[in-house]
This record gives structure tokens, C-alpha cells and sequence, in this order.
């Protein structure tokens, strides 16, 4: 079963415009909420991530939007530029007997056009 | 450079071949993890230790067996794999126990003939 889901699956931006792409999960032991973005070739690599005791974080021109009561979180690209495209995976963590482990979304590849 | 470095990058066998892949993490970090990144699917947990001791087994077939003779390296043991195991294999790591970001590498691609 899926812990974590993912929408849209693909997003096509145009430069300058806002990237929004949206996260659901289940499970309410995960306590930690980031946001990995990948290139081609490349493995996932931190973007920006947040905690369930904030509702929102923000790094530049990036934003999570946590809510906790509806368990959902979104990420918001402001001001996306060509090189913003990549593929955005969320992910939530949770601490169990086995250690600590990220559950991840499907996955939205993203294209910002000029 | 994520201080995760995963050898070889591509790998190309057989269905009766024995293969493992590499990964060393340089980052002084106590937990390693092994994810498969397949087309269209969610990254899945494969593997993961702490201190050097298996944790989790994520009902992975036996066909895979993970190594990881000290907390900077991590192999992966492969055997009569399938074609259907024709995946980005990611190693990762992470510092303590808690809450906190992985460091991922740059995956080896592996395809089975």
C-alpha cells in the first residue's frame, strides 16, 4: 500500500510562472516531511523540509505548505526557471523498530519552458 | 558531490550471473539504506542498517543480499536475478537514529538480460 501520494504526475510551467505540486499520506507517526528533487543521472538530493509543528517553510523560491489536520502537504516553486526542471519527490519519515526510513511519492517531473 | 559514491554506475548481466554493487559514504553517518527506483513507482526501501546491523528487510527476494562490513560501506549482492530487477539502484545515508535528511547517491543502473 502506498503510504505516500503524489499529483500531478507530470507539470508543464512556463518560465516565471508557480509550480505547485501536492502530497497526501496516511500514516500519522510520520514526523518528518522533505522534498527531494532528481536530475537525469543523478540521485535525489535535498530540496526543503519541514516538521508537523510548523504549517509552512519557505528557502528562497521555495515553499512547503504542511497541513497537519488534513494530512497534506504541497511544494511551491515561485518564479520557475528552465533549470527548476527535474523530478520533485515527496516523502515522509517515520521512526520504528527497524530504524528510521523515508516513504516516498511517485514522483512529478516537472518542465519549465522559456 | 553528496559524499555517497555508488561503483559501478551501469551494469549489464544475465539472469545466471553474480554481480554486487558498491557504495561508500564519507560523511561519518551510522545509517545506510538501499532503495530501488523503478519507471513510474514510488522509490522502495529495500534495506536498511544502523551501526552496521540489518534493520529492515523490506520483503525483499533472497535473490538480493546485502553486506555492510563497517558503517562506511554497503554492498549489494546480486544472483539469478530477473529481468523485471532492471532498476536505478540508490544507496543512501543518514546520521543517528532521528529524523533527518538522506544523502543520496548517483544510483547504479542496473539491466538483466
Amino acid at each position: 500500500q502506498q503510504q505516500v501520494k503524489q499529483s500531478p504526475q507530470s507539470l508543464i510551467v512556463q518560465k516565471g510562472g508557480i509550480s505547485i505540486i501536492n502530497c497526501a499520506y496516511e500514516n500519522t507517526a510520520f514526523d518528518y516531511f522533505p522534498w527531494y528533487q532528481q536530475f537525469p543521472g543523478k540521485g535525489p538530493a535535498l530540496l526543503i523540509a519541514i516538521r508537523p509543528d510548523v504549517s509552512e517553510k519557505k528557502e528562497g523560491r521555495f515553499t512547503i505548505s504542511f497541513n497537519k489536520s488534513a494530512k497534506q502537504f504541497s511544494l511551491h516553486i515561485m518564479d520557475s526557471q528552465p533549470g527548476d526542471s527535474a523530478t520533485y519527490f515527496c516523502a515522509a519519515g517515520a521512526y520504528s523498530n527497524s530504524g528510521y526510513a523515508l516513504n516516498f511519492g511517485k514522483g512529478t517531473s516537472l518542465l519549465v519552458t522559456p | 558531490e553528496t559524499g555517497v559514491t555508488q561503483t559501478p554506475r551501469h551494469l549489464v548481466m544475465g539472469m545466471t550471473n553474480k554481480k554486487s554493487l558498491k557504495c561508500e559514504q564519507h560523511l561519518g553517518h551510522n545509517a545506510m539504506y538501499w532503495y530501488k527506483q523503478s519507471a513510474k513507482k514510488p522509490l522502495e526501501l529495500m534495506f536498511v542498517y544502523n551501526f552496521k546491523e540489518q534493520t529492515e528487510n523490506n520483503s525483499v527476494p533472497s535473490r538480493f543480499s546485502p553486506e555492510c562490513p563497517n558503517s562506511s560501506h554497503l554492498f549489494l549482492h546480486l544472483h539469478t536475478l530477473q529481468p523485471e530487477d532492471s532498476a536505478l539502484y540508490l544507496c543512501a545515508s543518514r546520521r543517528g537514529r532521528q529524523a533527518g535528511e538522506l544523502f543520496f547517491g548517483e544510483g547504479s543502473r542496473l539491466t538483466v538480460l
